[in-house]
C-alpha cells in the first residue's frame, strides 16, 4: 500500500524557471492538501481540494497553481519560482470523517536560487 | 476561528525521563484530537487520536487524554528514548464547514543517551 506519493524528493531550480510537484494517493480519499513547511512557521495551507474538479486558495496561496482531474492526483505548479519558496512542500489525503486523520506524503525539498 | 496552542520547543530530555507536550485548543462544537509525529526527514504520520471528551489515545507508550473542560490534549510518555526524537504536532479537526484540520505550531523533542 503506497499511500500518498509525492515526486520529485528533492529539486533545485532557478528564479523564473516553473516545476510541477507531483502528488499521488491510491487510497481513494475525497480530500487532498498541500503544506508548505518552514522553520518555526509550522505546517502552513497553500491549496486544498474537496474532490476532482474542486479546490480551493489556502492560507499562501500566491505563486501556485492546482489542479485536481482525478480523485488520486493532485500536482502543485510554482508558475514562475522566487526565492521565498524555498521549502519543503507536504502533500496530504484525508478520507471523509471529521475523526479520521490526514495521510503525509514524504516531501519534496525544494530550493530556489 | 479555530486554533490549537503547543508549547514552545525544543524539549531536551535525558532518556527515560517522563515526557509532557502541552497542547491547548479553541474550537466550537466537539472536534476530533489528533498528534502527529514528523520523523528528520519524513512526512508526518499520525501517533494517536481521540474523538470526544475523556477519551484517551494510545500508542508506542505515548498518551493523551481529551479533557473538554480545560480544552487540552496533553502528550505524555512515561520513559523516552533517543528515538523519540522528532517534532510533534497537535492538530484538531471537525464536523461540517471546512475539513481542513488545524495544526500547533509543532514541538521538537530532542533526547539524550
Amino acid at each position: 500500500n503506497a499511500g500518498v506519493t509525492q515526486t520529485p524528493k528533492f529539486q533545485v531550480l532557478k528564479t523564473g524557471q516553473s516545476m510541477t510537484l507531483q502528488c499521488a494517493q491510491d487510497m481513494n480519499h475525497e480530500y487532498m492538501s498541500w503544506y508548505r513547511q518552514d522553520p518555526g512557521m509550522g505546517l502552513r495551507l497553500i491549496h486544498y481540494s474537496v474532490g476532482a474538479g474542486i479546490t480551493d486558495q489556502g492560507e499562501v496561496p500566491n505563486g501556485y497553481n492546482v489542479s485536481r482531474s482525478t480523485t488520486e492526483d493532485f500536482p502543485l505548479r510554482l508558475l514562475s519560482a522566487a526565492p521565498s519558496q524555498t521549502s519543503v512542500y507536504f502533500c496530504a489525503s484525508t478520507p471523509v470523517g471529521s475523526n479520521q486523520p490526514q495521510h503525509f506524503g514524504d516531501g519534496t525539498r525544494l530550493s530556489i536560487l | 476561528g479555530d486554533s490549537v496552542t503547543q508549547m514552545e520547543g525544543p524539549v531536551t530530555l535525558s532518556e527515560e525521563a517522563f515526557l509532557t507536550i502541552n497542547c491547548t485548543y479553541t474550537a466550537t462544537g466537539y472536534p476530533s484530537l489528533f498528534w502527529y509525529v514528523q520523523y528528520p526527514g519524513e512526512g508526518l504520520q499520525l501517533l494517536l487520536k481521540a474523538t470526544k471528551a475523556d477519551d484517551k489515545g494510545s500508542n508506542k507508550g505515548f498518551e493523551a487524554t481529551y479533557r473538554k473542560e480545560t480544552t487540552s490534549f496533553h502528550l505524555e510518555k512515561g520513559s523516552v528514548q533517543v528515538s523519540d526524537s522528532a517534532v510533534y504536532f497537535c492538530a484538531l479537526r471537525k464536523e461540517g464547514g471546512s475539513y481542513i484540520p488545524t495544526f500547533g505550531r509543532g514541538t521538537s523533542l530532542i533526547v539524550h543517551p
